[in-house]
């Protein structure tokens, strides 16, 4: 059964840091793996989507890598600003091609 | 496209009351989603639906929750007799051809059962 663990917990960084945020998981026979966005009271944001042939995908700021070899995706964030404050989720599928199973996430904190 | 459409925003109801939480996936979405989100389980999964079919209703925790996809743009979700610790947000999320392309989430249900 797959396991996504996400690593730190929270995170405090200043205004204008690089950061990336960890995930890993059990079940490398996956199809895809998604980045999720959450800010507090509200739902579930995607961020970016990596297909299992593709290494990595980039939206704006955001650079997400994926090592299916070592269970690994990064969420890089350049330039971090205070807008980015927020929990984010990191959810592969259970085996092959089946319902996403997330991380319990990295709540990030960006201090102006 | 006005997303996944998620209906009440809030429910706060007593112990033993019957709760039915609803969802509008996205037109053209072929897999539906229910999770449960609770500050120490994190995100859950409960059930999901390919094609209006339950496939898989193992997360579901008791046979007190019941849900139903009536057809392509309609499903529910329903505690009956509800329990203070099903208190938790209740999210829905869609996705279309498989998994492959994504999901796409609704804003959820912060169900309060007091």
């Amino acid at each position: 059964k797959q396991e996504v663990t996400q690593i730190p917990a929270a995170l405090s960084v200043p205004e204008g840091e690089n950061l990336v945020l960890n995930c890993s998981f059990t079940d490398s026979a996956i199809y895809n793996l998604q980045w999720f966005r959450q800010d507090p009271g509200k739902g579930l944001t995607s961020l970016l989507l990596i297909q299992s042939s593709q290494r990595e995908q980039t939206s704006g700021r955001l650079n997400a890598s994926l090592d299916k070899s070592s269970g690994r995706s990064t969420l890089y964030i350049a330039a971090s600003q205070p807008g980015d404050s927020a929990t984010y989720l990191c959810a592969a599928p259970n085996s092959g091609n089946t319902p996403l199973v997330f991380g319990k996430g990295t709540r990030l904190s960006v201090i102006a | 496209d006005a997303g996944v459409i998620q209906s009440p925003r809030h429910e706060v109801t007593e112990m033993g009351q019957e709760v039915t939480l609803r969802c509008k996936p996205i037109s053209g979405h072929n897999s539906l989603f229910w999770y449960r989100q609770t500050m120490m389980r994190g995100l859950e999964l409960l059930i999901y639906f390919n094609n209006n079919v339950p496939i898989d209703d193992s997360g579901m925790p008791e046979d007190r929750f019941s849900a139903k996809m009536p057809n392509a743009s309609f499903s529910t979700l329903k505690i009956q007799p509800s329990e203070p610790r099903d208190s938790a947000v209740y999210f829905c999320a869609s996705s279309f051809g498989g998994w492959s392309d994504g999901y796409t989430f609704g804003s959820g249900t912060r169900l309060t059962v007091v």
